[in-house]
């Protein structure tokens, strides 16, 4: 068990809908990430947040976003939902940010659209 | 941009034997971060090892140690006596040092299979 805690695990939604993944972070950690698996685009990296702030921003849709709350929970919202969005989402979450750290990933929750 | 290549999709090895398994990466950067991850059919992603590349020695966790090799860009990953645990998803991943950007690129994986 990493200590990052996903939910939910599965989700499965119709297209055009919208959705929100939920991400906690290991105690101590104030790095989150979240990444997508899919099939055909492999493990892309989405967006970081660093203690509530975003720090980097990778390959996301403007249909998604993200947060990071005090608490340093975290959630993804994907809206206007399409097929191609059906994907595996993973969160993971670090120390401080620094590039050379170990990252705990969650085991992810599996979006299903349909 | 970097991108990070597992030229063999599927690999198998018998019980207690060695693998190794393959990842090249293009960068034009002096300081970056290269990693192992596994994912076993829990979907997990679990970090199997990590080498700084300005570090010359080669790094081993137990049965898993790298050969890497800066100046050709390898990262190769050597599974010492093999068990069924070992079977997984391995994937490759790449991390600047020098940019601001945090991401980790993956390679598409090698899907290992270890065979009793």
């Amino acid at each position: 068990d990493s200590g990052v805690t996903q939910t939910p695990k599965h989700l499965i939604t119709a297209t055009g809908q919208r959705v929100t993944l939920r991400c906690s972070p290991r105690s101590g950690d104030l790095s989150v990430y979240w990444y997508q698996q899919s099939l055909d685009q492999g493990l892309q990296f989405l967006i970081q947040y660093y203690n509530g702030e975003e720090r980097a921003k990778g390959n996301i849709l403007e249909r998604f976003s993200a947060q990071q709350f005090p608490d340093l929970h975290s959630e993804l919202n994907l809206s206007s939902l399409e097929l191609g969005d059906s994907a595996l989402y993973f969160c993971a979450s670090s120390v401080g940010g620094d590039k050379g750290e170990k990252l705990f990933f969650g085991s992810g929750t599996q979006l299903s659209v349909l | 941009a970097q991108t990070v290549t597992q030229s063999q999709p599927e690999m198998s090895v018998q019980e207690a034997e060695t693998v190794t398994l393959s990842c090249t990466y293009d960068t034009s950067e002096s300081d970056y971060y290269l990693f192992w991850y596994k994912q076993p059919p829990s979907r997990q992603m679990i970090l199997v090892i990590r080498q700084e590349a300005y570090k010359q020695q080669n790094a081993t966790e137990n049965r898993f140690s790298v050969n890497f090799q800066k100046a050709a860009k390898s990262f190769s990953l050597k599974i010492s006596d093999s068990q069924l645990g070992d079977a997984a998803m391995y994937f490759c991943a790449y991390r600047s040092a020098m940019s601001s950007n945090y991401k980790l690129t993956f390679g598409k994986g090698t899907l290992l299979t270890v065979n009793p």
